[in-house]
């Protein structure tokens, strides 16, 4: 089955530091990819939408100059959580997609933690 | 407005204590409509994707069945390690943009008992 890699897993940083999180599709060429942020026992929020060479697109409320996205590859997606402070704080999760249709593959999600 | 709900919101079953739970949702132009189970800590373990009403997909103790308007997935004699949070999620086109987008509904959370 398809399947997509998230990385870090677990990150704790103090106040102020920048983060990346990096999502790949392994094997499959991923035209969009997805990303997610969780709270405790609550549903998925899509953050952000991105195609492969092109600019993401944020849902309403996100800071785009807080979540950097890249999507250079069919591949690789990146999110740069830029300046992070506690209310960053949370549990992220990237998806990817292949054509138009097909389901999301979800990586197994990075808990965030700024002190 | 589109919108896709789960119920219930959390279920607890014994073991071997068939059950169903419910996805309904209203959108526009829909695409297709996928099912996944949530373990705590994890990402999202896709299980299913239907397209049209009528349509049926099995894996093992779960069944997934659509309907023009909601979504069924039958679990078959639960077992322990069938707890998870269970999500639908919704694919659709909007007519006047033509921008594709994806709902997830907001999960049922299950728990089987020994």
């Amino acid at each position: 089955g398809a399947v997509v890699s998230q990385h870090p897993s677990w990150v704790i940083c103090k106040s102020g530091t920048s983060v990346k999180i990096e999502c790949r599709s392994l094997d499959f060429q991923a035209t969009t990819m997805f990303w997610y942020r969780q709270f405790p026992k609550q549903s998925l929020m899509l953050m952000a939408t991105s195609n492969e060479g092109s600019k993401a697109t944020y849902e309403q409320g996100v800071e785009k100059d807080k979540f950097l996205i890249n999507h250079a590859s069919l591949t690789l997606s990146t999110l740069t959580v830029t300046s992070a402070h506690p209310e960053d704080s949370s549990f992220y999760i990237c998806s990817a997609r292949g054509v138009f249709g097909q389901p999301q593959h979800f990586g197994d999600g990075t808990r965030l933690s700024i002190l | 407005e589109d919108q896709v709900t789960q119920s219930p919101e959390a279920l607890r079953l014994q073991e071997g204590e068939s059950s169903s739970l419910n996805c309904s949702y209203t959108v526009s132009g829909l695409r297709g409509l996928f099912w996944y189970r949530q373990d705590p800590g994890k990402g999202p373990e896709f299980l299913f994707t239907l397209y049209s009403a009528g349509e049926e997909k099995e894996k093992e103790r779960l069944k997934a069945t659509l309907t023009k308007k909601e979504s069924f997935l039958h679990i078959t004699a639960p077992k322990p390690e069938d707890s998870a949070t269970y999500l639908c999620a919704v694919q659709a086109v909007e007519k006047e943009t033509s921008y594709d987008k994806v709902i997830f509904g907001p999960g049922t959370s299950l728990s089987v008992i020994p």
